[in-house]
C-alpha cells in the first residue's frame, strides 16, 4: 500500500517569506507526527496529531511555526517569516496502534532551503 | 524527560565483519526502544523495536538488538556487515504516556569497506 507522502520534496525559499510543507499519512492512521532533521540539532520533534484531540505543540521552536491537520487526514506544516536557522529537512510520520507500541511510519521528507 | 545517547557518529567495519552501535537512553517510565536506518536523500526506515517481553529482538535486514535494562543500553548487531548496510541509524525512545513521540539520539554513520 501507498506510504506517507511529502511534498515538495524540495523547496528553496528567500528569508521573510511564508513556506507551506505537505504531508499525506497512511490511510486510516490516527496519529501524525512532524520531526526536523538539521545539521546542528539533530532530529527533533515538532508537533504531534491524535486523532480528534488537540495537538501536542511542545516541539515547536518558535510561534512562527504552526501545523494543521484537517479532516483527520492530511497534515500542512507552516512556518511564517522563515529564518536561515530554517534549512532542514521535515520530515512527517504516520501511525497506528500495533500491538504495544505505536509504529511510526516516516516520509521522504521536505528538504527546506532558506536564502 | 527523556535522552538517548549514541556512541560514535561514525562506525568503519570491512564486508564481512560484526556491526555493533551502541545506543544508552533514560527514561522516567519503562520505555519502547527503537532503532531506524536512513538511506542517503530518504526517510527513515524501522529496523526493529523493543516493547515488552522477549529483550533479544530480531529486525530486518539480519540485525538485532538486545535490551538490558541494568545497562540502559539498547545496541544495535549484526554479525557479518554488507556493504548495503551503509548509512545512518539512529536509536529513539518512545514514551507510551506522552503520545508517543520519539526521542533520537544523534545518529551513528555507518561505512563498510570492502
Amino acid at each position: 500500500g501507498a506510504g506517507v507522502s511529502q511534498s515538495p520534496s524540495n523547496k528553496v525559499t528567500e528569508k521573510g517569506k511564508d513556506v507551506e510543507l505537505r504531508c499525506d499519512p497512511i490511510s486510516g492512521h490516527t496519529a501524525l507526527y512532524w520531526y526536523r532533521q538539521s545539521l546542528g540539532q539533530g532530529l527533533e520533534f515538532l508537533i504531534y496529531f491524535q486523532g480528534n484531540s488537540a495537538p501536542d505543540k511542545s516541539g515547536l521552536p518558535s510561534d512562527r511555526f504552526s501545523a494543521e491537520r484537517t479532516g483527520g487526514s492530511v497534515s500542512t506544516l507552516t512556518i511564517q517569516r522563515t529564518q536561515q536557522e530554517d534549512s532542514a529537512v521535515y520530515l512527517c510520520a504516520s501511525s497506528s496502534y500495533q500491538g504495544a507500541a505505536y509504529e511510526q511510519y516516516f516520509g521522504p521528507g521536505t528538504r527546506l532551503t532558506v536564502t | 524527560a527523556q535522552s538517548v545517547t549514541q556512541l560514535g557518529s561514525h562506525v568503519s567495519v570491512s564486508e564481512g565483519a560484526l556491526v555493533l552501535l551502541r545506543c544508552n537512553y533514560s527514561s522516567s517510565v519503562p520505555p519502547y526502544l527503537f532503532w531506524y536506518v536512513q538511506y542517503p536523500n530518504q526517510g527513515l526506515q524501522l529496523l526493529l523495536k523493543y516493547t515488552t517481553g522477549a529483550t533479544l529482538v530480531k529486525g530486518i535486514n539480519g540485525f538485532e538488538a538486545e535490551f538490558k535494562k541494568s545497562e540502559t543500553s539498547f545496541h544495535l548487531t549484526k554479525p557479518s556487515a554488507h556493504m548495503s548496510d551503509a548509512a545512518e541509524y539512529f536509536c529513539a525512545v518512545s514514551d507510551n504516556n506522552a503520545g508517543n513521540m520519539l526521542t533520537f539520539g544523534g545518529g551513528t554513520r555507518l561505512m563498510v569497506k570492502p
